[in-house]
């Protein structure tokens, strides 16, 4: 099945750093994602994109969606204290049976020093 | 105002026991997911229902049965629950049109003695 290959693993910033991480896939996605998870609660959904080599921001958010299809990459500018929480990519194929089936990366574990 | 929500919060119970973890999503989507996530924080699907209908339905050992009675509510059952099944469940929910877009509840944390 696919497979999502996200990185870094985890990462320790000073408060006003920009961040990066990225997703890879050994598939092509139709849609990649980018959610956010504090502890103890579920993933929110930051950004969506549908376009190969759409870039979407939200905030102080950016995500660019691959041209191959095969990876996308979150920045974060300036970041904050809040910021802190597990950032999950993730990919979907459309329609037919992988109607509604993400696929999510391991995650990127951010903790950022005040 | 919660917009998808789970019970219980925590669940702790015996191995070999049966339980049931609820969702209810007052968004009005049409689909609803059950998702589980491991020590390693890692997400996998493990059901997916549209108008109460079954869409997906990975390889989750048949000791769990989703039940759709209408469609703002998904239940997980799980029978003779093992200490592998100790994970955080989360239900999530989405438009028809918009199935990438899911919005998760809570999450359920199910741990197996």
């Amino acid at each position: 099945g696919q497979q999502l290959n996200q990185s870094p693993q985890s990462m320790f910033i000073q408060e006003g750093e920009d961040v990066s991480m990225n997703c890879t896939s050994s598939s092509i996605f139709n849609t990649w994602l980018w959610y956010k998870q504090d502890p103890g609660e579920g993933p929110v959904l930051l950004i969506a994109l549908y376009k190969a080599g759409e870039l979407t921001s939200n905030g102080r958010l950016t995500a660019q969606f691959g041209i191959t299809r095969k990876d996308s990459f979150l920045n974060i500018s300036a970041s904050i204290p809040s910021d802190v929480g597990i950032y999950f990519c993730a990919g979907q194929y459309a329609g037919g049976t992988s109607y509604g089936k993400l696929t999510f990366g391991q995650g990127t574990i951010l903790t950022v020093h005040p | 105002d919660t917009a998808v929500s789970q019970t219980p919060k925590y669940l702790v119970t015996q191995m070999g026991n049966d339980k049931s973890i609820k969702c209810e999503q007052n968004l009005g989507h049409d689909t609803m997911y059950w998702y589980k996530q491991d020590s390693k924080k890692f997400l996998k699907i493990m059901f997916s229902y549209n108008n109460k209908e079954l869409i997906i339905n990975e390889t989750v050992p048949n000791r769990f049965s989703p039940k759709s009675p209408d469609k703002a509510h998904l239940n997980l059952h799980i029978n003779s629950l093992e200490l592998g099944d100790s994970a955080v469940y989360f239900c999530a929910s989405s438009q028809e049109d918009r199935e990438d877009e899911q919005f998760f509840g809570p999450g359920t944390r199910l741990t197996v003695l």
